[in-house]
């Protein structure tokens, strides 16, 4: 069975950078599919942030783009989000999951709140 | 990119059918392929329709999912309506040009 669980800081200060990982197991991820950010500010909907695929190539949501780097570690099987110069209006549940590009995310991590505060 | 559209809320009683819409704005919504997601409070979204009419395992066929290419829209239908199914639901779809993802705005359903 595929799981996927987030980890890094709950709380982040304005102007520095939310850091996130999200360790997979029980798939090989440079074995194949997209795996991707997607946040959601309380209260409300679901956000892409981007998506790596296996091969290494990135795909980022215009919005966020300047700001966000999604990462792969092969030897580690996790894969990262960077994201730089927070403000409140990055506070949110991050869940990092699978997809496919046609068939949607099947296999999502149980999400975790960042909040952004001095 | 383009956007998908949800209401807001919908709501309708135990037993009854309703009929979620998610509509695209530009490009055809036969282009890709539409997921829907249901997300209950304090829980991650689940699959309950994928490829646009596709029901993963364990997802009841009450359930059910189409799209219509003369209001460029996609539809998720649940019949027979359970307190149960009371959540959140959002569309999904990609923008295969760029490799994007594209989510609804989401719907609460209430079921009461």
């Amino acid at each position: 069975q595929v799981q996927l669980q987030e980890s890094g800081p709950g709380l982040v200060k304005p102007s520095e950078t939310l850091s996130l990982t999200c360790a997979v197991s029980g798939y090989s991820i440079s074995s194949g599919y997209y795996w991707g950010w997607i946040r959601q500010p309380p209260g409300k909907g679901l956000e892409w942030i981007g998506s790596i695929y296996h091969s290494g190539s990135t795909y980022y949501n215009p919005s966020l783009k300047s700001r966000v780097t999604i990462s792969v570690d092969t030897s580690k099987n996790q894969f990262s989000l960077k994201l730089s110069s927070v403000t409140a209006a990055d506070t949110a549940v991050y869940y990092c999951a699978r997809h496919s590009l046609g068939s949607g995310y099947e296999y999502w991590g149980q999400g975790t709140l960042v909040t952004v505060s001095s | 990119n383009f956007m998908l559209t949800q209401p807001h809320s919908v709501s309708e009683s135990p037993g009854k059918t309703v009929t979620i819409s998610c509509t695209r704005s530009s490009g055809s919504i036969a282009s890709n392929y539409v997921q829907w997601y249901q997300q209950r409070p304090g829980s991650s979204p689940t699959t309950v329709i994928y490829e646009d009419n596709q029901r993963p395992s364990g997802v009841p066929d009450r359930f059910s999912g189409s799209i219509d290419s003369s209001s460029n829209s996609a539809s998720l239908t649940i019949s027979g309506l359970k307190t149960e199914d009371e959540a959140d639901y959002y569309c999904q779809s990609y923008d295969s040009s760029n490799h994007h993802v594209v989510f609804g705005g989401g719907t609460k359903l209430t079921v009461l």
